[in-house]
């Protein structure tokens, strides 16, 4: 099956830093999506991108099927944006989620 | 515009009793998709439905584990029997296509059920 890795797999910024989360994958996807685990545990939906470059805010996300990789950029960190970053893939209808990026932003 | 619906939030059994976990899809849309995650893990695909069918349940216990989608009402995650190591938190999702068949396919998570088995 595919393999889905996140790199880093921990990392803490000073509020205000920035950062990038990379998401490798093993094989050809139809969709990919970054997705954010708050500390309470729910699941936010941050982007839904197959291809391409979108912006929201202070995130941003750019990803190059051919070469399987996704990058999510979050610049200006907060304290808010702590928690657990996700990248999933589907190819059949089925998301395959990496290990996820554990962010901690420091005040 | 509700999002998807799960419940209970948080949910405790004793081992041997059952547990069973509903979850309302967006309005408008009609795949369901049920995920597990472990503590410290990903999310990890148990099973898709549309209504009244079943498509692929590969992820999913071959025991004591059940999931429908009626054409009335929620769909249900039953397990039967709980042991401890079903503890986790369930999350549905849900998507407005056909992922099989069309690319597009964004699916949107609920806020989960939270499982404790005692």
């Amino acid at each position: 099956g595919i393999q889905v890795e996140q790199s880093p797999p921990d990392l803490i910024l000073q509020e205000g830093a920035n950062s990038t989360l990379r998401c490798n994958f093993s094989d050809s996807v139809n969709n990919l999506q970054w997705f954010h685990q708050n500390p309470w545990g729910q699941l936010i939906n941050l982007f839904y991108i197959p291809s391409g470059t979108k912006q929201n805010g202070r995130l941003s996300a750019t990803t190059v099927a051919t070469e399987r990789y996704s990058l999510l950029y979050i610049s200006s960190s907060q304290t808010t944006d702590s928690g657990v970053y996700f990248c999933a893939v589907e190819r059949t209808y089925k998301y395959i989620f990496g290990t996820g990026t554990r962010l901690k932003v420091l005040a | 515009n509700a999002g998807v619906m799960q419940n209970p939030r948080h949910l405790v059994r004793r081992r041997g009793q059952e547990a069973r976990l509903r979850c309302s899809p967006m309005k408008g849309h009609s795949h369901v998709y049920w995920y597990r995650q472990l503590p410290e893990e990903g999310l990890k695909f148990m099973v898709y439905l549309q209504k009244e069918n079943i498509i692929d349940e590969s992820g999913m216990p071959k025991e004591r584990f059940s999931a429908e989608f009626p054409k009335e009402g929620p769909s249900i995650l039953r397990i039967q029997q709980v042991v401890r190591g079903d503890s986790a938190a369930y999350f549905c999702a849900s998507s407005p296509v056909q992922g099989r068949k069309i690319k597009y396919n964004e699916q949107f998570f609920g806020p989960g059920t939270r499982l404790t088995v005692l």
